[in-house]
């Protein structure tokens, strides 16, 4: 069963519109970690941020924010004023013991 | 370097020819991560590696692929027999984990771009 679930296969906006990337996940475990990773053209995955499963706080870094529901297992990622370089694609990701989980990606195109 | 090395970044290969993939881990990681991405796809887990303890091996799509691991340190996925549905980019990556819990940042390589043709 697919436990990290981007519903959001592609997304478009205008530059300078705020975009939410939805991350739905599954587990029974209580402790594990949240990831976001940005994937741009170039190809390399590059960290966004990590959440453990006992901090809801949510996080804001820059244009970026995070919101964290456990009641929801949701673990949402919000880009304020959207630039072009936000273009790529964006994935989730679960870690529980010892392996990670990975959703299938949100591809995000920001239109000049 | 600092970082995940993978080699070779690029590789043309025939139908039916073997390929080897070579992946240096960040000095240090136990944990050791393949995942391969068709274009335009997901990341599709493989195998994962952690310290001297048996692979995961659930991702392995057929017995053309395997991969080996020397301690902690170089993993080598191979495919053999290659088939063009084997064209993607493989990507490698390691993380500083326990054997009971990770929570750590697992960090990428650059990919290796396969191409069958």
């Amino acid at each position: 069963a697919q436990k990290v679930t981007q519903a959001q296969t592609e997304i478009s906006v205008v530059e300078k519109e705020d975009v939410t990337l939805d991350c739905v996940y599954e587990t029974r475990d209580t402790t594990y970690y949240l990831f976001w990773y940005k994937q741009p053209p170039s190809g390399e995955l590059v960290f966004l941020i990590r959440r453990n499963s006992f901090d809801e706080q949510n996080e804001i870094s820059g244009r970026y924010s995070w919101n964290f529901q456990k009641s929801t297992s949701s673990f949402n990622f919000t880009i304020t004023a959207s630039q072009v370089v936000d273009s790529a694609v964006y994935f989730c990701a679960l870690d529980l013991i010892n392996q990670f989980y990975f959703g299938t990606g949100t591809s995000l195109t920001v239109i000049p | 370097g600092a970082g995940v090395s993978q080699s070779p970044s690029n590789k043309v290969t025939e139908k039916g020819k073997d390929v080897e993939l070579r992946c240096d881990p960040i000095s240090g990681h136990t944990a050791l991560y393949w995942y391969r991405q068709r274009l335009g796809q997901g990341l599709e887990f493989l195998i994962y590696f952690q310290g001297n303890s048996a692979p995961d091996k659930s991702g392995l799509p057929s017995d053309r692929f395997s991969a080996e691991r020397t301690g902690e340190s170089v993993s080598t996925l191979t495919i053999q027999r290659t088939q063009q549905e084997d064209s993607a980019v493989y990507l490698c990556a390691s993380s500083f984990t326990a054997v009971t819990f990770s929570g750590n940042t697992i960090y990428f390589g650059e990919g290796s771009w396969l191409t069958v043709v």
